[in-house]
């Protein structure tokens, strides 16, 4: 079946633009979550989807950053105002329900010049 | 609060020879414990993962890992390295006082020479 897809696959964007990642979970899948890599280190936890309502938003760097999902399904992950610090990759993963595997994408690679 | 340490960056292994890759755990309950993996441009594929079951765990790819509660680690091994299995590897921890947040290591990228 089909897994995670994110769209766009690279983004890059000059400094202070608005950016939309979306996140296509796998079907069925009620929790969602995203994550950033950034350069040479591992995945970090940025906010967690159980169905449409966001359970846990503890791991988003400031209020630029904001994410929805309103249908349960597709989730979309908004950077206002970004800056060069932005640039990474940003994961997403979904899982049955809370505490199950989390599948990954492949991610979007951000670039903010 | 959990935390995942990965002891070396880079792992080098001639090809046909053992794999350890190193993961330290620290968790104030117990905890899940996962190996992703990730090829290039590729997103994290799960390997295993250890949920309280078996100690020694077996996953894709002829990979396995142990569990040692009293050194808090879950190293990852491979008795035979193939040239497919040069990648970035992540130790990750879901504990049970957030059983949705993965706490992930910076990762060992491992290299297999001919």
């Amino acid at each position: 079946g089909a897994g995670v897809s994110q769209t766009p696959s690279n983004k890059v964007t000059e400094k202070g633009k608005y950016v939309e990642l979306r996140c296509d979970p796998i079907s069925g899948h009620t929790a969602l979550y995203w994550y950033r890599q950034s350069l040479g280190q591992g995945p970090e936890f940025l906010i967690y989807f159980q169905g449409t309502g966001a359970a846990d938003d503890s791991g988003l760097p400031n209020d630029r950053f904001f994410a929805v999902r309103p249908e349960g399904s597709v989730s979309t992950l908004k950077i206002q105002r970004t800056e060069r610090g932005d640039s990474a990759v940003y994961l997403c993963a979904s899982s049955f329900g809370q505490g199950d595997t989390q599948y990954f994408g492949p991610g979007t690679r951000l670039t903010v010049l | 609060a959990q935390s995942v340490t990965q002891l070396g960056s880079h792992v080098s292994v001639s090809e046909g020879a053992l794999v350890l890759l190193r993961c330290n755990y620290s968790s104030s309950v117990p905890p899940y414990l996962f190996w992703y993996v990730q090829y290039p441009n590729q997103g994290l594929q799960l390997l295993l993962k250890y949920t309280s079951a078996a100690t020694l765990v077996k996953g894709i790819n002829g990979f396995e890992a142990e569990f040692k509660k009293s050194e808090t680690s879950f190293h990852l091994t491979k008795p035979s390295a193939h040239m497919s299995d040069a990648a970035e590897y992540f130790c990750a921890v879901l504990s049970g006082g957030s059983n949705y947040k993965l706490t992930f290591g910076k990762g060992t990228l491992l290299t297999v020479n001919p």
